[in-house]
């Protein structure tokens, strides 16, 4: 079983919809959640982070963190097709510093 | 606040020579981390600074990788002896000592073996 798990998609969704991504983690001590955005050649760029048990916004983003089914998603609301890119799922563990990324999923917002 | 540079941006060798890369964090930042990605997958930890320190290497760290950081300012990845599979995207990133730790990530170096 991978540490962290991504559907590889594509997730294809028309412009203006809710653009849901799941990552699933399996070591229990994790303690930090991270989303990054991947565009093609380029290295990830941060989106935003999430720490307790429940939903946290920043603008059109949604993280939601559920702890005791080791899940996590990232909503993405009205998707613009310049949201098209992948998506890393990263965690980071009790007592260490290195991030454990997922394989990312890939997202096409359809114009 | 410039963010974290890499160079090179592009390096093409040869199989069996050594290369040597930089990144210099963004100033101020203590943390400073090495990942390296394929094709398809999420960037894998390879090692880990706090000041000049090295406090974590992962065991894809073969004895071919060295990093340093002797200054507690930029830091160095070499692989000497590269083989093909070394052909990735080495990318460097970091971060303080706030709470948050954030991670954030520089234009990274393409390696190509051939």
């Amino acid at each position: 079983q991978k540490e962290v798990e991504q559907n590889s998609g594509p997730l294809s969704v028309p412009e203006g919809a809710i653009a849901s991504l799941n990552c699933t983690y399996s070591d229990r001590g994790s303690q930090s959640f991270f989303w990054y955005r991947q565009y093609s050649g380029k290295s990830p760029e941060l989106i935003m982070f999430i720490y307790s048990n429940g939903d946290k916004e920043d603008g059109r983003f949604t993280a939601q963190l559920n702890k005791a089914s080791q899940y996590v998603s990232l909503l993405i609301r009205d998707s613009q097709p310049s949201d098209s890119a992948t998506y890393l799922c990263a965690v980071e563990v009790r007592g260490r510093r290195a991030l454990t990324f997922g394989s990312g999923t890939r997202l096409q917002v359809q114009p | 606040d410039t963010g974290v540079s890499q160079n090179p941006r592009h390096k093409i060798t040869k199989r069996g020579q050594n290369v040597t890369f930089r990144c210099d964090p963004i100033s101020e930042h203590n943390r400073l981390y090495w990942y390296r990605q394929t094709l398809g997958q999420g960037p894998e930890f390879l090692t880990y600074f706090q000041n000049e320190a090295q406090l974590e290497k992962s065991r894809l760290l073969s004895d071919r990788f060295s990093a340093e950081r002797p200054k507690g300012s930029f830091s160095t990845l070499e692989i000497q002896r590269t083989e093909q599979g070394d052909s990735a995207m080495y990318l460097c990133a970091s971060s303080d000592r706030g709470s948050t730790d954030t991670q954030y990530f520089g234009p990274g170096t393409r390696l190509t073996v051939l």
